[in-house]
């Protein structure tokens, strides 16, 4: 299977504790996409890389929330002292930009859903 | 900044109806819109997309068309299936933001047999 693959799928966790998802992009890919989706929400942007460098951060990254890209392929993001409010599925997503104004279709994972106690 | 407003759902129908679900959206610039589907305990996966304005994207018998005089993007479907039951998202892509997507709420639709 060549989509983009996260782990884990689960994710249960205590108030406090650090947790860290890890995102396997489609391998020709030079962006990558952190999107936060609550129940009954459409997911919400968190950040992107393109390569290794990390371009945008939504507000909704808190101080708490750190994302890297380190060889330009898989990214992590982790969440340190969790918060009930940061249980949410979290999704990644990646595309093949060519430059220009042209649009980059991003394909998405399955996510991870994080609960936290 | 740029918003997705969707209709609410849950909206129930009986195979083989007629299905719209309306999109309107607020962007600063010239956005790219696109229908995401979420069938249940999957990924999104893209349903279709239209770049400019008065394009109209299609897919599975599902369509959509940029309307930028309304600011609209309305997906419509002739006769539903009981495997389209799913959520579906209506997003845009803005060049000004990066092209990171800007997702409405969802709509979940269950047709029933």
């Amino acid at each position: 299977d060549t989509g983009v693959s996260q782990n884990p799928r689960h994710k249960i966790t205590k108030r406090g504790q650090n947790v860290t998802f890890r995102c396997d992009p489609i391998s020709e890919h030079n962006r990558l996409y952190w999107y936060r989706q609550t129940l009954g929400q459409g997911p919400e942007f968190l950040t992107y890389f393109q390569n290794e460098a990390q371009l945008e951060k939504s507000r909704l990254l808190s101080d708490r929330f750190s994302a890297e890209r380190p060889k330009g392929s898989f990214s992590t993001l982790e969440i340190q002292r969790t918060e009930q409010g940061d249980s949410a599925m979290y999704l990644c997503a990646s595309s093949l930009a060519l430059g220009g104004n042209s649009y980059n279709e991003q394909f998405f994972g399955p996510g991870t859903r994080l609960t936290v106690l | 900044g740029d918003s997705v407003t969707q209709m609410e759902g849950p909206v129930t129908l009986s195979e083989e109806a007629f299905l719209t679900i309306n999109c309107t959206y607020t962007a600063t610039g010239y956005p790219s819109l696109f229908w995401y589907v979420q069938y249940p305990g999957e990924g999104l996966q893209l349903l279709l997309k239209a770049t400019k304005a008065d394009d109209k994207g299609s897919n599975k018998g599902f369509e959509a068309t940029y309307r930028k005089e309304t600011t609209s993007f309305h997906l419509e479907k002739g006769s539903v299936q009981v495997s389209d039951s799913a959520v579906y998202f209506c997003a845009l892509s803005d060049q000004n933001y990066g092209q990171n997507f800007v997702f409405g709420p969802g709509t979940r639709l269950s047709v029933l047999p």
